[in-house]
C-alpha cells in the first residue's frame, strides 16, 4: 500500500537559514509526487512536482525538491527561509494501480523566527 | 481565473439538520475531488469525480454523506443528518489532463461546525 510519512509536525528556523522539510513514502510503482503550502484559512497551494524526468524539480517561491528513487524520498528544500515561507507544507503520492488515490501526509507547520 | 469557489466558507448548524456544501471548479478541469481536513485524521479523500462521473467513494464516512455532479461546472457535498463529529474542513479541488499527474487547485474551503 501507498503511504507518505512526513518527519516532523512541527520545523522552526530562523529567517535566511535553509529550510529542509522531509518526506518519505513508500509505493509498488513509480509515483507522482508533489509538494503543497496551506496557508492559515485558506486552500493547499501546489508547490512543486515530480513526475517523470529530472530528479530534481524546482518549484515557486525559490522551493525545489529532489526525488531519489534508492531512499523513496522527497524532501523540500529552500536554501534561505523568509518570514512569509510560514505555512503548512504537505507532501502528497500519487500513483494508478488499479484504481487511483493520492494520498496526503500528515503536515508539516513551518516556523519562521525573525 | 477566478479558481476553485467554494460556498458558503462558513457553514454552523445543528445535530440533525443537513448540510450542503458547494462547489464551483476550474473551467476545462475535468477531475473534481471533495477532501476533508481535521486535525485528528488530517486530509482525507471523500469522492472524485472523472468527467462529472463518480469513480471511486470510498472513502465517503457513511451514507449520511452524498455528492453529486449534475454538469462539469458544478459539484455538491450533503450531510444529512450531520453529527458534531462531522465538524471539519472541507474541500473542494479540481485538475485536468492525467488527474493523478497535474497537481490539483484546491478551493478555499468551507469550515463546517456542528453543535
Amino acid at each position: 500500500a501507498q503511504s507518505v510519512t512526513q518527519l516532523g509536525s512541527h520545523v522552526s528556523v530562523s529567517e535566511g537559514a535553509l529550510v529542509l522539510l522531509r518526506c518519505n513514502y513508500s509505493s509498488s510503482v513509480p509515483p507522482y509526487l508533489f509538494w503543497y503550502v496551506q496557508y492559515p484559512n485558506q486552500g493547499l497551494q501546489l508547490l512543486l512536482k515530480y513526475t517523470t524526468g529530472a530528479t530534481l524539480v524546482k518549484g515557486i517561491n525559490g522551493f525545489e525538491a529532489e526525488f531519489k528513487k534508492s531512499e523513496t524520498s522527497f524532501h523540500l528544500t529552500k536554501p534561505s527561509a523568509h518570514m512569509s515561507d510560514a505555512a503548512e507544507y504537505f507532501c502528497a503520492v500519487s500513483m494508478f494501480t488499479g484504481g487511483f488515490k493520492t494520498i496526503f501526509g500528515a503536515g508539516t507547520r513551518l516556523f519562521v523566527k525573525a | 481565473d477566478a479558481g476553485v469557489i467554494q460556498s458558503p466558507r462558513h457553514e454552523v448548524t445543528e445535530m440533525g439538520q443537513e448540510v450542503t456544501l458547494r462547489c464551483k471548479p476550474i473551467s476545462g478541469h475535468n477531475s473534481l475531488f471533495w477532501y476533508r481536513q481535521t486535525m485528528m485524521r488530517g486530509l482525507e479523500l471523500l469522492i472524485y469525480f472523472n468527467n462529472n462521473v463518480p469513480i471511486d467513494d470510498s472513502g465517503m464516512p457513511e451514507d449520511r454523506f452524498s455528492a453529486k455532479m449534475p454538469n462539469a461546472s458544478f459539484s455538491t457535498l450533503k450531510i444529512q443528518p450531520s453529527e458534531p463529529r462531522d465538524s471539519a474542513v472541507y474541500f473542494c479541488a479540481s485538475s485536468s489532463g492525467t488527474f493523478y499527474s497535474g497537481g490539483y487547485t484546491f478551493g478555499s474551503g468551507t469550515r463546517l461546525t456542528v453543535v
